[in-house]
């Protein structure tokens, strides 16, 4: 069966600081990897997708930066973290082509 | 831009009530889900419409896809305080193949025992 592990669940991170969120999938090959960030009870804002190693669409303007340096790695990076970079932070991944999306459990990052 | 919009935002309710969550768009989706996610976690599916008109079924939650595959609902029967949680409705473009979901804002649901 697949699974999607996310760490680390959470992170407490200076302001100017490097940020590295990893997210790894079991199970499958090939798949659309994503990054959502969610505000507090709120919806998902689609921050990249992948489609395939180094493919990595951006959605929105950040401070962010995605990287797919294997098939089932995707990593979410910031070499300056700002405070309105708190939040949290979803990994999922997604069968090609398909509909449904399978989520981390989540990082919760607090940028002081 | 594609858009979905769920109301209400929040509802709070006793136990044994029921309840209808709607999401509406003006764009049509070649599917639509539901995800149910509790506090600090990720969400998780609940179910995939993709037909026009379609209804299913889960225990005490019915979803229905709208016939122009514009909106949806999920209606719960008898909810219990293990309802309880931030429910999300998502769509698919029908003209993206990348799988990519546009996700309406949610509608935090608070079931009282």
């Amino acid at each position: 069966s697949q699974t999607i592990h996310q760490w680390p669940a959470t992170l407490v991170q200076p302001v100017g600081s490097p940020l590295s969120l990893e997210c790894t999938v079991e199970g499958t090959s090939n798949p659309n990897l994503y990054w959502y960030r969610q505000a507090a009870g709120r919806g998902l804002q689609l921050l990249f997708y992948s489609i395939g190693i180094d493919q990595i669409s951006s959605e929105v303007p950040q401070n962010l930066s995605a990287s797919r340096p294997q098939d089932r790695q995707f990593i979410l990076s910031s070499k300056k973290l700002l405070l309105s970079d708190s939040g949290f932070y979803l990994c999922a991944w997604s069968v090609q082509s398909y509909t449904e999306a399978f989520f981390g459990q989540g990082t919760r990052l607090t940028v002081v | 831009t594609q858009l979905l919009e769920q109301s209400p935002q929040f509802l709070s309710i006793q136990e044994g009530e029921n309840l209808t969550v709607y999401c509406n768009s003006s764009s049509v989706f070649s599917s639509l889900q539901w995800y149910r996610q509790e506090p600090g976690e990720g969400p998780v599916l609940l179910v995939t419409v993709v037909t026009g008109g379609e209804v299913k079924k889960l225990k005490r939650l019915t979803f229905q896809f709208g016939d122009a595959r514009k909106d949806s609902s999920l209606h719960i029967t008898a909810a219990q305080p293990g309802d309880t949680g931030l429910y999300l409705c998502a769509g698919k473009n029908g003209s993206s193949n990348t799988g990519k979901l546009i996700f309406g804002q949610g509608t935090t649901l608070q079931v009282k025992p």
